[in-house]
């Protein structure tokens, strides 16, 4: 089974750098993902690792340390529109049977 | 063109009967999945098959029924609704691997109602 575990909620202001932190405990890991979910909507995919270090996409990037259990997501240049909520995913298993199991999610608000 | 499409978009229905909701993807994936999303937005895998095949059930009660016809589709039959099952049901897909790491693609949701 997996434990996801990743703050509830955060703020921060328009322009600035925020910081998602995401602690797992699971057996069997092949990967992390990180989605990103505006209210009412699909989640939408930001970012996947499954080595050690940062993955970084434009403004978006994603450090994993396996030994750790621990993943972020560091947002740069805050825009009013990464309001949303961000959930951290954990792929375990190989072959024929793997299974992503999802975090509660942290909602962002960005604010002005 | 629409990835991963699902029907109906909302689904408003009383205690006790019996629904379907659809949903169909033009990717070529293999595996495709149901999740429930409850009013904390808990987000919890429900079942996934791969090539028709069922591949996981997380202890969803057996009144919840999917069915993969081929592997585009994958539908989910509800009986004797509850009012516990009023959520936000997402359908997704991804083209599995051995080695993993293939995102999952979602479809728009179904919010579903039982008064």
């Amino acid at each position: 089974g997996q434990n996801i575990d990743q703050p509830t909620e955060m703020t921060a202001t328009e322009g600035a750098i925020v910081q998602i932190n995401c602690t797992y405990q699971t057996s069997g890991f092949n990967g992390l993902f990180w989605y990103q979910q505006h209210a009412g909507e699909a989640p939408t995919f930001l970012s996947y690792n499954v080595l050690d270090g940062l993955e970084e996409k434009g403004r978006f990037s994603s450090f994993l340390s396996r030994s750790k259990g621990y993943s972020y997501l560091l947002l740069k240049e805050l825009q009013m529109k990464d309001s949303a909520s961000y959930l951290c995913a954990v792929r375990e298993g190989f072959g024929g049977y793997q299974k992503v199991t999802f975090g509660t999610g942290t909602k962002l608000q960005v604010i002005p | 063109d629409t990835a991963v499409s699902q029907t109906p978009k909302y689904l408003v229905t009383q205690m006790g009967n019996d629904k379907s909701i659809k949903c169909e993807q033009n990717l070529g994936h293999d595996t495709m999945y149901w999740y429930k999303q409850d009013s904390k937005k808990f987000l919890k895998i429900m079942f996934s098959y791969n090539n028709k095949e069922l591949i996981i059930n997380e202890t969803v009660p057996n009144r919840f029924s999917p069915k993969s016809p081929d592997k585009a589709h994958l539908n989910l039959h509800i009986n004797s609704l509850e009012l516990g099952d009023s959520a936000v049901y997402f359908c997704a897909s991804s083209q599995e691997t051995l080695a993993g790491g293939n995102e999952q693609f979602f479809g728009p949701g179904t919010r579903l109602t039982v008064l």
